[in-house]
């Protein structure tokens, strides 16, 4: 059964930086894109950045692009979000999923990132 | 990378049908068949009900169904029961390998 693990939210300033990582067991990770979802406290879901199998494309959402980057490591079977610059509208639960041109499954269960001073 | 529409709320008696729609664009929910829908309760990740408009993964019960008529994407769940309440999210490929949601509906069963 596949399964994706988050971890790494934290409390954090304004202005600090936080990484966030994925395991993932069950599938073939190194044969599919993967995704960071993110959703603020009483919001909906956004995108926000994606990843190809073998790391050499990344997109992110425009409000993130400059200061978040989406890498892997294939060899760990490991997702990441290196998060820069924070701010207070990053707040959010973070999510990782396995990406299929759009559909996303499975979802880990998140991981917290709150920015406040 | 405007999100897409849906309405905040929706609700249906158990055994009753319920249609939430997700209005979007040509350049997103018209423009690809990678429209999806997830279903997500409190405290909880979200589960994917629908893919590609209308393919149910399995396990997901076949009261689940979605259809797509130009820019719009619905989701039809039939024979309301008490755990269908909840939120759902749309979502479509948008180009680019981008994706973009829709705001959520909570669904209450009354």
């Amino acid at each position: 059964e596949a399964q994706l693990v988050e971890s790494g939210g934290a409390l954090v300033q304004p202005g600090g930086s936080l990484r966030l990582s994925c395991a993932v067991s069950g599938f073939t990770f190194s044969t599919y894109w993967m995704t960071w979802v993110r959703q603020a406290p009483g919001k909906g879901l956004e995108w926000v950045a994606n990843i190809k199998y073998d790391g050499s494309q990344k997109y992110y959402v425009d409000s993130v692009k400059g200061r978040f980057t989406i890498s892997r490591d294939n060899a760990k079977n490991s997702l990441y979000l290196q998060m820069n610059s924070l701010r207070a509208e990053d707040t959010a639960v973070y999510y990782c999923a396995k990406w299929d041109w759009g559909r996303l499954d499975p979802w880990g269960q998140g991981t917290l990132v709150t920015v406040s001073s | 990378q405007s999100a897409l529409t849906q309405p905040p709320s929706a609700s249906g008696s158990p055994g009753q049908s319920v249609t939430i729609s997700c209005t979007g664009t040509s350049s997103d929910v018209g423009g690809y068949k990678y429209v999806s829908w997830y279903q997500q309760h409190p405290g909880k990740a979200p589960k994917l009900m629908i893919y590609e408009v209308s393919e149910r993964p399995s396990g997901v019960p076949d009261r689940f169904s979605g259809s797509k008529s130009g820019n719009t994407a619905s989701l039809i769940v039939s024979g309301l029961q008490a755990e269908d309440e909840a939120d759902y999210y749309c979502s479509s490929y948008a180009g680019n390998n981008n994706l973009v949601f829709g705001g959520g509906t909570r669904l209450t069963v009354l």
